[in-house]
């Protein structure tokens, strides 16, 4: 049974650029989020994504747009790359409608965005 | 707003030298806290979700204990392998999949 998986694992940007993440979902989940985790910090949330729609937003600027598929995978773009969007990009996803409803979120490995 | 504190920062244990962490939450509503387990480079691992105070989990060395107030997770004693970043993160109201995060613990257990 495939985890989460996420590509690229690491990738080298300039400031201005623009950079896609993808993510495949853990089997038989039909929900994704995205968190930034820089350095020595915890993960922060990102967006979420269900039925191919944004469903809820952190404190993130518009720079940070996504995309969902009807596979459930799904893109995380950030446009007008800066410095400080250098971290650890992770995908997670779960059951939206789980019975238990336990709110357990399965994490990629990440990727690694430096720019530069 | 939703705030959550991990201490201490880092942690060094001699191997078999048992220590708890904490994670003091403030957060309107709470749904489930959850601890993860995250190694150098790599995606955070679950452990455990608590959802009520006075509620317990075990696995293996670990123990996650909650109060209205905290969440303690206990090393009980730990072996080199259970060197580690330890997550705090806390749910609130009904925002499945939005997770608060605290900054972390990393645990360092030398033989």
């Amino acid at each position: 049974d495939a985890g989460v998986t996420q590509s690229p694992t690491h990738l080298i940007k300039t400031r201005g650029q623009q950079v896609t993440l993808r993510c495949s979902p853990k089997s038989g989940h039909d929900t994704v989020s995205w968190y930034q985790q820089a350095l020595g910090q915890g993960p922060q949330f990102i967006f979420q994504y269900y039925e191919e729609e944004e469903r809820q937003r952190g404190n993130f600027p518009d720079r940070f747009s996504g995309h969902q598929f009807p596979n459930y995978s799904s893109e995380l773009n950030v446009n007008a790359l800066l410095l400080g969007d250098s971290a650890l990009y992770l995908c997670a996803s779960r059951w939206a409608t789980s019975g238990k409803n336990t709110g357990e979120l399965f994490f990629g490995e990440g990727s690694r965005l430096t720019v530069l | 707003e939703d705030q959550v504190t991990q201490s201490p920062e880092a942690l060094r244990l001699q191997e078999g030298e048992s220590s708890s962490l904490n994670c003091s939450y403030t957060v309107s509503g709470l749904r489930g806290l959850f601890w993860y387990r995250q190694d150098p480079g790599k995606g955070p691992e679950f452990l455990f979700t608590l959802y009520s105070a006075g509620e317990e989990k075990e696995k293996e060395r670990l123990k996650a204990t909650l109060t209205k107030k905290e969440s303690f997770l206990h090393i009980t004693a730990p072996k080199p392998e259970d060197s580690a970043t330890y997550l705090c993160a806390v749910q609130a109201g009904y925002s499945w999949g939005k997770l608060q995060f605290g900054a972390g613990t990393q645990v360092v257990v030398t033989p």
